[in-house]
């Protein structure tokens, strides 16, 4: 069964950094690229951005929204995908989702972790 | 990159059929056969529904069908049920090697 994880949310002042994790397990994590997507309070989703697998050279494409502040990165090792955030803004205020990208489908999903940032 | 196009809200009674839209571009929807749909319970992660515009994954009933005509893809639900009650949002690859989602769409079942 495929499970993926998400934890490392949770409260932090504007300007400050935040990484969130994604622990996944069920299938072969190293063949797969991984996406996030976030959805703030009330709204609707938003692709964040994905990391593609070690064969597709692990090579990452972001939202405009976050380009340049966040970071994806993997480690297949611990079957481990990352979403490092830095200079957080109120408005990234959101579920952060983390997904299994099968070809161009987001077909699995984990629980989501809540990242607030206010001061 | 836009938000793709859902109309804000569907509703329609059990047993009938309703048809959500997902208009984009010619660089998104228009321009590839890599739009998925998604169902989110309120408190719950998304569920994909349908992928590569009509492709259902094990699991999905087949009262869910897709297709896509131009810029405009759709998701019909046929003889809709009580529990489809939920917001749907498409999503699509873009030209940009980027993905979007649509506005989502909330639907009732009267």
């Amino acid at each position: 069964e495929v499970q993926l994880v998400e934890s490392g949310g949770g409260l932090v002042q504007p300007g400050r950094s935040l990484r969130l994790s994604c622990t996944a397990s069920g299938f072969t994590f190293g063949d797969y690229a991984m996406s996030w997507v976030r959805q703030a309070p009330g709204k609707g989703l938003e692709w964040v951005g994905f990391i593609r697998s070690k064969t597709y050279g692990e090579t990452t494409e972001y939202a405009a929204s976050v380009k340049g502040r966040f970071t994806i990165s993997r480690d297949d090792s611990k079957s481990i995908a990352y979403l490092q955030m830095n200079s957080l803004k109120t408005e990234d205020t959101a579920v952060y989702y983390c997904t299994r990208l099968a070809a161009a489908q987001f077909d699995y999903w984990g629980q989501g972790s809540l990242v607030t940032v206010s001061s | 990159q836009s938000a793709l196009t859902q109309p804000a809200s569907v509703s329609g009674s059990p047993g009938q059929s309703i048809t959500i839209s997902c208009t984009g571009t010619g660089s998104d929807v228009g321009g590839y056969n890599y739009v998925s749909w998604y169902q989110q319970h309120p408190g719950k992660a998304p569920k994909l529904m349908i992928y590569e515009v009509y492709n259902r994954p094990s699991g999905v009933p087949d009262r869910f069908s897709g297709s896509k005509s131009g810029n405009t893809a759709s998701l019909t639900i046929s003889g809709l049920q009580a529990e489809d009650e939920a917001d749907y949002y498409c999503s699509s690859y873009t030209s940009s090697t980027t993905y979007v989602f649509g506005t989502g769409t909330k639907v009732t079942v009267l």
